[in-house]
């Protein structure tokens, strides 16, 4: 599976879109692009997942790069519940569903 | 809740001792996982199920740790003589796989371990 890049942190102020950057240079044809965040002593949680079109569902949305390098996810209006750890997770689509999280985005919304 | 358990969600043991996690993932899931998560980093795969067939292993599971999932429904991860460096948060996982190249995981909230 491809290897991500994500900045290790960023704030964000309640209300306004937070836009979470994930590099994924090696990424191969059928590789999917995942994001899940963890909130602080819980297990991670799926957010939304895609593969070169741009996704959106009531969590957020994923756009991705038309070279499918690099993608980012958008939180429309972040609350102070979006504090979490935010993951990019590179996956085949064959693969029997290992993730290999990285080290993640902690991301802090501030009021 | 229908979501996956885990029991105990703390336990404190002493080095040498041996422990034993339990998962109870979502009903009629057949994937579970096991992940491992240390302070700072994100979960590490250890193992797979698919019903009760154990299918993967990381080479982070030493030959200390054994883990089952008897008659494809609940899991447990037992560590024999316990170290200070398994000292971590234990994550199960489970997914329905139906052939698709998709498959969300649900995460429980974990066993915290603390080895002295």
């Amino acid at each position: 599976d491809a290897k991500t890049t994500q900045p290790t942190s960023m704030d964000c102020a309640e209300g306004r879109a937070a836009n979470l950057p994930c590099n994924h240079s090696t990424i191969s044809g059928n590789e999917y692009v995942y994001w899940y965040r963890q909130i602080h002593s819980q297990g991670p949680q799926y957010i939304i997942h895609g593969l070169k079109n741009n996704e959106t569902n009531e969590m957020a949305s994923l756009i991705i790069t038309e070279d499918r390098k690099s993608s980012t996810l958008i939180l429309p209006h972040a609350t102070l519940r979006d504090t979490a750890v935010y993951y990019c997770i590179v996956r085949l689509t064959d693969s029997w569903g290992k993730l290999q999280f990285g080290a993640g985005t902690q991301v802090v919304v501030t009021p | 809740d229908t979501g996956v358990s885990q029991n105990p969600r703390h336990k404190i043991t002493k080095r040498g001792q041996n422990v034993t996690f339990r998962c109870d993932p979502i009903s009629e899931h057949n994937r579970l996982y096991w992940y491992r998560q240390t302070l700072g980093q994100g979960p590490e795969f250890l193992t797979y199920f698919q019903n009760e067939a154990q299918l993967e292993k990381s080479r982070l599971l030493s030959d200390r740790f054994s883990a089952e999932r008897p008659k494809g429904s609940f899991s447990t991860l037992e560590i024999q003589r316990t170290e200070q460096g398994d000292s971590a948060m234990y994550l199960c996982a489970s997914s329905l796989h139906s052939g698709g190249p998709y498959n969300e995981q649900f995460f429980g909230p974990g066993t915290r371990l603390t080895v002295l």
